[in-house]
């Protein structure tokens, strides 16, 4: 079936680094991608998203790149904080109403 | 910054019973949706729901679901007799409009059916 998965389900940073989280797709009619964060106890918390027409975004400490040939969707944190640690989730949609399909999640961890 | 609000945080229930989840999405946005996640597992997609019917909804979504708007403000999912495997957080969400709109979550509902 078609499914969005991620490639690395931990990633440990120390504060001040670079992170990138992975994610693979496979519905190719998916128009939209959607990463998330999510914090112990609370809801997904939008953080950027990216439509099929574009290869890269960029938010605020943020960059979102989407390689349509090999399927794949990247979240790129900078200069990471311990405020950053948490669930991301990527999710796609586009192809009905507010429909994602979500991620398995990876859990980012940052070490002062 | 607005956001969606739902409750109860926690809702304990025997199975076999009915309960009601509340949720009050964003005041201008015209999409609403229930989503849940089982302990561990992915966020999964329950229902969508627009112009006051259902748009869309998934296999989880059985006879035993149903969601409701009843007011200008709340937007409501129901399971008629809870069993064991709904016992899952349950988001609330909503847009502004269908395709290619963020989906901004509430912060869930905890259903522990005993």
């Amino acid at each position: 079936g078609e499914s969005v998965g991620l490639h690395l389900p931990t990633l440990s940073v120390q504060e001040g680094d670079n992170s990138i989280i992975n994610c693979a797709y496979s519905n190719s009619a998916s128009d939209y991608f959607i990463w998330y964060k999510q914090e112990s106890g609370k809801g997904p918390q939008f953080i950027i998203d990216i439509r099929s027409n574009m290869d890269k975004r960029q938010g605020q400490r943020v960059t979102v790149l989407l390689n349509k040939t090999v399927k794949h969707l990247s979240l790129q944190i900078a200069a990471t904080q311990p405020g950053d640690s948490a669930v991301y989730f990527c999710a796609e949609g586009g192809t009905s109403y507010g429909k994602l399909t979500f991620g398995q999640g990876t859990i980012l961890t940052v070490h002062p | 910054e607005p956001e969606v609000t739902q409750t109860p945080s926690h809702q304990v229930t025997q199975m076999g019973q009915e309960v009601i989840l509340r949720c009050v999405p964003i005041s201008n946005h015209l999409y609403f949706y229930w989503y849940r996640q089982i302990l561990g597992q992915k966020v999964e997609f329950l229902v969508s729901f627009y112009n006051n019917e259902i748009s869309e909804k998934s296999e989880i979504f059985d006879d035993q679901f149903s969601v409701e708007r009843p007011d200008g403000s709340n937007f409501t999912l129901k399971i008629r007799s809870t069993k064991l495997e709904d016992s899952a957080m349950y988001f609330c969400a909503s847009s502004e409009w269908d395709r290619g709109s963020p989906l901004h979550f509430g912060n869930g509902t905890r259903l522990t059916v005993t």
